[in-house]
């Protein structure tokens, strides 16, 4: 079936270490997202790319990294340098901008 | 930056209730979408409907938009347990691949 996978559904991190979440996508799609989930709240975006090799900032990039080197994977990057890790995290893509398409998640504890 | 606000943050209903969420943003929009999210769980695509549409249907769903009043309602009929969830607004900005997400409503339906 078609769909987006994120990996691992449940993550650890120890303090002052990066950490890797994978999205894959096998719906053909151009356009990626990484969004960040606080509790009771919306999506906050991080990172999105249109097409593969290039990605632009969301609204709270700081501490994050992202790269698209090929169209199905679109990894992000939590680094040291994000101060409040914590969350749970959900990609996204889609066809054309709207509507987007979601994975199950990845929540993230910093231990 | 929040640009969808959900009203009420919580809703509680019998089965069989009909259900109201409510929807503001505060720029203009090229659409505005509904997202459902199971505990735990990615986002799923209820229904888009574009600035210039003022009512869409799709199964027990019915959303109006209001742009004069920048608000949007999110109506479902006849209301079932599964229905259960947190419900999203999003609406787009001038790139259109940047979604704005409210912070939801909660809904539960009692069986």
């Amino acid at each position: 079936d078609g769909g987006i996978t994120q990996s691992p559904k449940y993550l650890f991190r120890k303090e002052g270490q990066n950490v890797t979440l994978s999205c894959e996508q096998n719906l053909n799609h151009d356009a990626m997202y990484w969004y960040r989930q606080d509790p009771g709240q919306g999506l906050r975006l991080i990172y999105y790319s249109q097409i593969v090799n290039d990605f632009q900032k969301g609204d709270i990039a700081e501490g994050y990294s992202v790269s698209r080197e090929k169209k199905e994977s679109f990894p992000l990057t939590v680094t040291s340098a994000q101060k409040n890790p914590t969350a749970f995290y959900l990609c996204a893509s889609s066809i054309e901008p709207q509507p987007q398409h979601f994975g199950d998640g990845t929540r993230l504890s910093i231990l | 930056s929040q640009q969808g606000e959900e009203d009420p943050q919580a809703l509680s209903i019998q089965e069989g209730e009909n259900a109201t969420m409510n929807c503001s943003y505060k720029t203009s929009i090229n659409n505005l979408q509904w997202y459902r999210q199971n505990s735990g769980r990615g986002l799923v695509h209820l229904i888009l409907i574009r600035s210039n549409e003022r009512e869409k249907h799709s199964g027990r769903l019915r959303v109006t938009l209001d742009t004069s009043k920048k608000s949007s309602s999110l109506l479902i009929t006849a209301s079932r347990a599964a229905d259960t969830a947190s419900y999203f607004c999003a609406t787009d900005e001038d790139s259109s691949y940047k979604l704005i997400f409210g912070s939801g409503t909660r809904l539960l339906v009692r069986p």
